[in-house]
């Protein structure tokens, strides 16, 4: 098993611009979760999918991030305009049963200048 | 709400020297309890799991955890830690209200020869 793919690994980005990432969960895997790693505030979690339905998306911190589950096996976390601010690692990670284990990619480190 | 308290932002031990990581958590009834490693650029790796039963935990690399109700506690232990140990060690709970994770703020491990 290849485990849970997030691409890209590193993105470099000026302010204003609009920023994709991109996660393909583990096979057969039926939630999708998407969190955020900065040094100030740790992980948190911004949303989370079961079959391809956001459940919870509470930890979105604004309208500028949006994201989209259009298939089982594709996820994307869209930034737009980005902001100084949103730098962070951006982490996917997916489980079978929400309260089973979760496994996570590799995460997206993404700079916006 | 679930929160997870690690203690210790910075922890240095001598290689082949015992290692307790600690983790007390907030919550209102039994909790799913985690334990990830994180290492530098990478993601999240599973160590062990508390869902319920023997409150003593073994994981993965030789490590184990012991949950304690009456603290609140799940620490981390390992009886000889390895330079290969080095790395950021994050406790997580079961949100009861979902299934995603709480993170701890991490504490970071430093083995010295």
């Amino acid at each position: 098993d290849a485990g849970v793919i997030q691409s890209p690994r590193h993105e470099v980005t000026e302010m204003g611009q609009e920023v994709t990432l991109r996660c393909k969960p583990i096979s057969g895997h039926d939630y999708l979760f998407w969190y955020r790693q900065t040094m100030m505030r740790g992980l948190e979690l911004l949303i989370y999918f079961n079959n391809n339905v956001p459940i919870d998306d509470s930890g979105m911190p604004e309208d500028r991030f949006s994201a989209k589950m259009p298939n089982a096996s594709f996820s994307t976390l869209k930034i737009q305009p980005s902001e100084p601010r949103d730098s962070a690692v951006y982490f996917c990670a997916s489980s079978f049963g929400g309260k089973n284990i979760q496994y996570f990619g590799a995460g997206t480190r993404l700079s916006v200048l | 709400a679930q929160s997870v308290t690690q203690p210790d932002i910075h922890i240095t031990v001598s290689e082949g020297a015992s290692l307790e990581l600690r983790c007390n958590y907030s919550y209102g009834a039994t909790p799913y309890l985690f334990w990830y490693v994180q290492s530098p650029g990478q993601g999240l790796q599973l160590l062990l799991k508390y869902f319920s039963g023997d409150t003593l935990v073994q994981g993965i690399k030789g490590f184990e955890a012991e949950f304690k109700r009456s603290q609140s506690s799940f620490n981390l232990r390992k009886p000889s830690v390895h330079w290969s140990d080095a790395a950021e060690y994050f406790c997580a709970v079961g949100r009861n209200s979902g299934y995603a994770l709480n993170f701890g703020k991490g504490t970071s491990l430093l083995v010295t020869p």
